[in-house]
């Protein structure tokens, strides 16, 4: 059974369109993160989510907004695509001070 | 501001020797430190955890240490084999629900 997965694997689209990621987790985890793997192949978090707070990475753009309809979910929204947002994008979850189990990741191209 | 450096970048071997790959922080007032590694366009499997309150984690052939006085982590690999070969990231937890990752040191076993 898969403890964190991710749909779609790959999503090509184009520059302007709105395109959603969904995330889920069986294990049972208060937190969920969504990492962005640039082209360099540099992890860096975006968000982290728990049912009280929602932690942003102050250098995401607004266009990205993550969406929890329950504790198991977190799905990431992404507005107006640019060539930029062109990634690897992970979801990830944890309980506190524990560790980070990690989805496949997505895989999103932008032309 | 919390920095992961990993060092080396990139390390080759060959089949059968024992490595060490270090990681380094700045901040020792952490969570946790757990070590990943990542085959090349996948996600990411965690190895080991190591608490703040432990100084060492080990799982097979694989063992990490951890010095937070120092701000220091190392993973060892005995016997090294040509599976082992990927990317193995370093990531610490702050006392937030954040995680910061190293940029990883590419390891290529030679067989």
């Amino acid at each position: 059974d898969t403890a964190v997965s991710q749909t779609p694997k790959y999503l090509v689209t184009q520059m302007g369109n709105d395109k959603s990621i969904k995330c889920e987790q069986n294990l049972g985890h208060d937190t969920m993160y969504w990492y962005k793997q640039d082209s360099k192949k540099f992890l860096k978090i975006m968000f982290s989510y728990n049912n009280k707070e929602l932690i942003i990475n102050e250098t995401v753009p607004n266009r990205f907004s993550p969406k929890s309809p329950d504790k198991a979910h977190l799905n990431l929204h992404i507005n107006s695509l640019e060539l930029g947002d062109s990634a690897v994008y992970f979801c990830a979850s944890s309980q506190v001070e524990g560790g980070q189990y990690f989805g496949p990741g997505t895989r999103l191209t932008v032309t | 501001k919390q920095e992961v450096t990993q060092i080396p970048a990139a390390l080759s071997v060959p089949e059968g020797e024992n490595l060490v790959l270090n990681c380094s922080f700045t901040d020792s007032a952490i969570y946790n430190l757990q070590w990943f590694r990542q085959d090349p366009g996948k996600g990411l499997t965690s190895l080991l955890l190591i608490q703040s309150s432990q100084r060492e984690q080990t799982s097979g052939r694989l063992n990490a240490s951890l010095d937070k006085s120092s701000g220091r982590s190392t993973l060892y690999i005995a016997a090294s084999q040509p599976g082992d070969s990927a990317t193995y990231l370093c990531a610490v937890r702050p006392g937030d629900d954040k995680i910061i990752f190293g940029k990883g040191t590419r390891l290529h076993i030679l067989p």
